[in-house]
């Protein structure tokens, strides 16, 4: 079963517009994570933020959390070329030891 | 460092086959978790292993087994291969088996995948 939705499924930009992408998940969590997949290869982890926590930076990234509505966002900001990819939020099972995914959102940008 | 590696990369059987992947955590890494992801879906776990024993199991069939050796690498295999079971098989390593929980600043890493198509 899948606990994250990704909105919107497909995004297409052109190079230097930001790119946001959102996550909603049905039960409550701890930390939320997101990860970038690039053509069908591995994942990369790219951020973490707790439940704690109301919005975290790391280089041109920007995710934002809200518990009281179970969503998070992630904004990419200047993007680039090299950011075309599918990007998954994930969070983590009852036990800890498994993330769950939700189906993605395939950025494409254009230059 | 050496990331976690995966092998092989692409593999191509035929229904009823039985296969086995294989995966290398990175150097440290105690646990290993595998990940089916089918084409247009988010990876969806299947098993984790953190010290030769088994931690956790996904919602798949008793066709799916794994185990981990002493050297934490770890092997998937799938029995009677079906042409649902097409797809990226993914293998993440942590150092703890409790990585993604809310104490720990552990997070996983994942491999590059091995590609099957079972025709």
């Amino acid at each position: 079963s899948q606990q994250g939705e990704e909105d919107p499924q497909a995004l297409s930009i052109q190079e230097g517009e930001n790119a946001t992408m959102n996550c909603s998940y049905k039960t409550s969590i701890n930390n939320l994570q997101w990860y970038r997949q690039n053509s069908g290869r591995g994942l990369v982890h790219l951020i973490l933020i707790r439940s704690n926590e109301r919005e975290k930076h790391s280089g041109r990234l920007r995710v934002t959390l809200d518990t009281s509505k179970k969503s998070s966002s992630l904004l990419i900001t200047a993007s680039r070329a090299a950011d075309t990819a599918s990007y998954f939020c994930a969070t983590p099972n009852q036990a800890g030891t498994a993330l769950i995914f939700g189906k993605g959102t395939t950025l494409s940008v254009s230059s | 460092d050496a990331g976690v590696t995966q092998s092989p990369t692409h593999l191509i059987k035929t229904r009823g086959q039985q296969v086995t992947l294989r995966c290398s955590p990175i150097s440290g890494h105690k646990s290993v978790s595998w990940y089916q992801q089918v084409l247009g879906q988010g990876p969806q776990f299947i098993f984790q292993y953190y010290e030769k024993e088994e931690r956790g199991r996904g919602n798949f069939p008793d066709r799916f087994s794994a185990r981990q050796f002493p050297n934490y690498s770890s092997e998937l295999n799938v029995n009677a291969l079906l042409l649902g079971d097409s797809a990226l098989y993914l293998c993440a390593s942590s150092f703890r088996p409790d990585s993604t929980s809310a104490t720990s600043t552990d997070t996983q890493y994942f491999g590059p995948g091995t590609r099957l198509t079972v025709l």
